[in-house]
């Protein structure tokens, strides 16, 4: 079965410094990697996705991650924080062959950003 | 642009009683996604529909029906509600049933059972 590890359940980094929110996963064949983010009392939203290609994705809002299929891991970056990154990041994986075309989601990590 | 609309929004029931939730995808959407997120947890994958069929099950408990309608709507229904019922209910849509596919949710429908 797939799976996705988010080993903090929360980030602090101040404003202005550079963040990184970590990601590994387990799948069956190549994979489909997504991070979305989530602001208190919504629903998630798409950040940014790997499919094949690049190794270095970038999405919205400055975001953008690091494909290595060595380490099986997707982590999710900003070179600079802003206080209104502050939200919950959630991680998933699909698979592109060989397993579920479904998402399967992390945890989660809370992201703090202090001014 | 039109998003994923869910309804109620919220729901505040007892032990044993049913519960629908509604969930009205984006226009031209196909795929109709519902997750059950508890308190602190990841979204957990109940069920899903294509083209009105369903697809794909997840951890959906046999008290909990799902369908989706002619006009793609969807409905998940939940009978005999257990306290541990209590979750954010979020339902998503996407075009195609393909992995690479991204998914819009809606805000989701919180329900508490008392």
């Amino acid at each position: 079965a797939q799976s996705v590890a988010q080993p903090e359940d929360q980030v602090n980094v101040a404003e202005g410094n550079p963040l990184t929110v970590k990601c590994t996963y387990s799948v069956s064949g190549n994979p489909y990697l997504f991070w979305y983010v989530q602001y208190p009392n919504r629903g998630l939203q798409f950040l940014l996705k790997y499919i094949t290609g690049d190794n270095l994705v970038k999405g919205s809002y400055g975001f953008e991650a690091e494909f290595n299929k060595s380490q099986t891991s997707f982590h999710l970056k900003k070179p600079s924080a802003l206080v209104s990154d502050s939200a919950l990041y959630f991680c998933a994986v699909s698979s592109a062959s060989g397993g579920s075309y479904i998402p399967t989601f992390g945890r989660g990590t809370s992201l703090i950003v202090h001014p | 642009a039109a998003g994923v609309i869910q309804s109620p929004r919220h729901l505040i029931k007892e032990k044993r009683e049913t519960a629908t939730l509604k969930c009205y995808p984006i226009p031209r959407h196909d795929t109709v996604y519902w997750y059950q997120q508890g308190p602190g947890q990841d979204p957990q994958f109940l069920i899903s529909f294509y083209e009105k069929m369903q697809s794909d099950k997840g951890s959906i408990p046999d008290r909990f029906s799902a369908q989706q309608f002619s006009d793609y709507h969807s409905e998940l229904n939940m009978s005999s509600l257990e306290l541990g019922d209590s979750a954010l209910y979020f339902c998503a849509s996407s075009l195609g049933g393909s992995g690479a596919n991204v998914l819009t949710f809606g805000a989701g429908s919180r329900l508490t059972v008392l």
